[in-house]
C-alpha cells in the first residue's frame, strides 16, 4: 500500500470551510483514497472515498489532483463537533489486504 | 441497527494474566481487523482475517493471539507475553465489495495494573 504523508494539526474558524491535505504521492493505477475521522476515545468514522474523480457526500467533498498523488478532505462549514483526527489512507481496490493508519491530522475548530 | 460491538468498554488486568476482549458483528462483513492505538499514535495492526478459520499477523502480532471460528466473531487474546499491553484496542470489519470502507466498534480501553 501507499504511504501517505499529513499535516500533524490544523485549526479552523467555525463556520468556515476546513482543507484538509494529502500526500499520497507513490499511489498506485488502482489504489482508492479513503478519509477517516476519529473523535476522542471513539473508533475512527467512515467519511469519503474516491479513486480518481472528485466526490461529495453529505459530510464532505474530495478533491484528487489529476496525477492523483494528493488530495484534499473539504469539510464546506466545519462546527465544534468536526474536532478530531482525520485520517487518509490509500489501499487497492478489491482484496483483503492489510491497512495501517498513520498518525493524521489532528483538526481543531475554534469558537 | 447493524454494527460492530466491543466489550468492554474498559478492561483492568494484572500483569501476568491473559485477557480476551470481544469483537461481534451483524453486517455480515468478510473480513475483520484488530488495531492497537496508544495515546498520540496511529492505529497499528495486530491481526486481521478475510475467512472463516483463517487469520494473519498485522504489524504487530508478538504476545496476541485471535480466532475466528464465526463470521461474526472475532475475538483478541491479549497474552502476559505482551509486555506492554495497555492501550485502547479497536476492532473493524469490511464487506467484500472493493469500493467499501471499514466499519469500526467503540473500542476497549485495557489498563494493567
Amino acid at each position: 500500500d501507499a504511504k501517505t504523508t499529513q499535516p500533524p494539526s490544523m485549526d479552523c474558524a467555525e463556520g468556515r470551510a476546513a482543507n484538509l491535505p494529502c500526500n499520497h504521492s507513490t499511489i498506485s493505477g488502482n489504489e482508492y483514497v479513503y478519509w477517516y475521522r476519529q473523535i476522542h476515545s471513539q473508533g475512527p468514522q467512515y467519511i469519503i472515498h474516491g479513486l480518481k474523480n472528485n466526490e461529495t457526500n453529505e459530510m464532505a467533498s474530495l478533491i484528487i489532483t489529476e496525477d492523483r498523488k494528493s488530495s484534499t478532505l473539504i469539510l464546506p462549514h466545519a462546527t465544534l463537533r468536526d474536532t478530531a483526527v482525520y485520517y487518509c489512507i490509500v489501499r487497492v481496490a478489491g482484496g483483503y489486504q492489510k491497512v495501517t493508519f498513520g498518525t493524521g491530522t489532528k483538526l481543531q475548530v475554534i469558537p | 441497527d447493524g454494527g460492530i460491538t466491543q466489550s468492554p468498554k474498559y478492561l483492568f488486568r494484572k500483569e501476568g494474566q491473559n485477557v480476551t476482549l470481544s469483537c461481534e458483528q451483524n453486517l455480515n462483513h468478510d473480513a475483520m481487523y484488530w488495531y492497537r492505538q496508544d495515546p498520540g499514535q496511529g492505529l497499528r495492526l495486530i491481526y486481521y482475517s478475510q475467512i472463516v478459520n483463517d487469520f494473519q499477523k498485522g504489524d504487530i502480532a508478538e504476545g496476541y493471539s485471535v480466532s475466528r471460528e464465526k463470521k461474526e466473531s472475532f475475538p483478541l487474546t491479549v497474552t502476559s507475553a505482551q509486555k506492554n499491553p495497555t492501550a485502547f484496542y479497536l476492532c473493524a470489519s469490511r464487506p467484500r465489495d472493493a469500493s467499501y470502507g471499514y466499519t469500526f466498534g467503540s473500542g476497549t480501553r485495557l489498563t494493567v495494573v
